[in-house]
């Protein structure tokens, strides 16, 4: 029972460098999508993909980061330039594409990051 | 902008007594309705959902929510909690789009 995957579960980076934060859906789902957990805060929706596209990329720091979602592999959360109010934990979903079970979105563990 | 309000941050109850989480959401159409629950050291699961039809819907573990549309709310109840109820709730909402809105989360314990 595969559920959705992420790695790594933790990632210490010092400021400056670039953390790859990376996301394998539930099996047969076609959407992807990341969520950011700061501290004392609820989770805050960053980005919605399908295959090779992004849906909507409204909660998405205007720089240094970015997402993708390949044809093939895992969706990928990119941070450049790390600082230290990047340190969150970070949450990826997926959901069907379609059908009444679309709205439907299954969390993987998280990846917490830590940016000293 | 769509958001979710949790009223209670911490609520500690004894096994056996009820249950009320109270969720707002402030949205002007039509909403997705969720609750999800994480237990210590796990990851965030699905515990029920409101999509449409019958405002009151029964979720895993004896958990149900009811979907008053005039108070913009969706309330999380059990009528008898469990030690094994001790978790941190969400309740989430997508309107116009497939994001989830999360509220801030409750932190539930439940004493023997």
């Amino acid at each position: 029972n595969a559920g959705v995957m992420q790695n790594p579960r933790h990632l210490v980076r010092r400021r400056g460098q670039e953390a790859r934060l990376r996301c394998s859906p539930m099996k047969g789902h076609s959407h992807v999508y990341w969520y950011r957990q700061l501290p004392e805060e609820g989770l805050k929706f960053m980005v919605y993909l399908q295959k090779e596209n992004i849906i909507d990329e409204s909660g998405m720091p205007k720089e240094r980061f970015s997402a993708e979602f390949p044809k093939e592999g895992p969706s990928i959360l990119r941070i450049q330039q790390v600082v230290r109010g990047d340190s969150a934990a970070y949450f990826c979903a997926s959901s069907l594409g379609s059908g009444s079970r679309f709205y439907e979105q299954y969390f993987g563990p998280g990846t917490r990051l830590t940016v000293t | 902008a769509q958001s979710v309000s949790q009223h209670n941050h911490h609520v500690i109850l004894s096994e056996a007594a009820s249950l009320e989480l109270g969720c707002n959401y402030s949205y002007g159409g039509t909403v997705n309705l969720f609750w999800y629950v994480q237990y210590p050291g796990q990851h965030l699961q699905l515990l029920l959902k409101y999509f449409s039809g019958d405002p009151l819907v029964k979720g895993i573990k004896g958990f149900e929510a009811e979907f008053i549309k005039s108070k913009f709310s969706f309330n999380l109840r059990k009528p008898s909690v469990q030690w094994s109820d001790t978790a941190e709730y969400f309740c989430a909402v997508t309107g116009g789009g497939n994001k989830l809105t999360f509220g801030t989360g409750t932190q539930l314990k439940v004493e023997l």
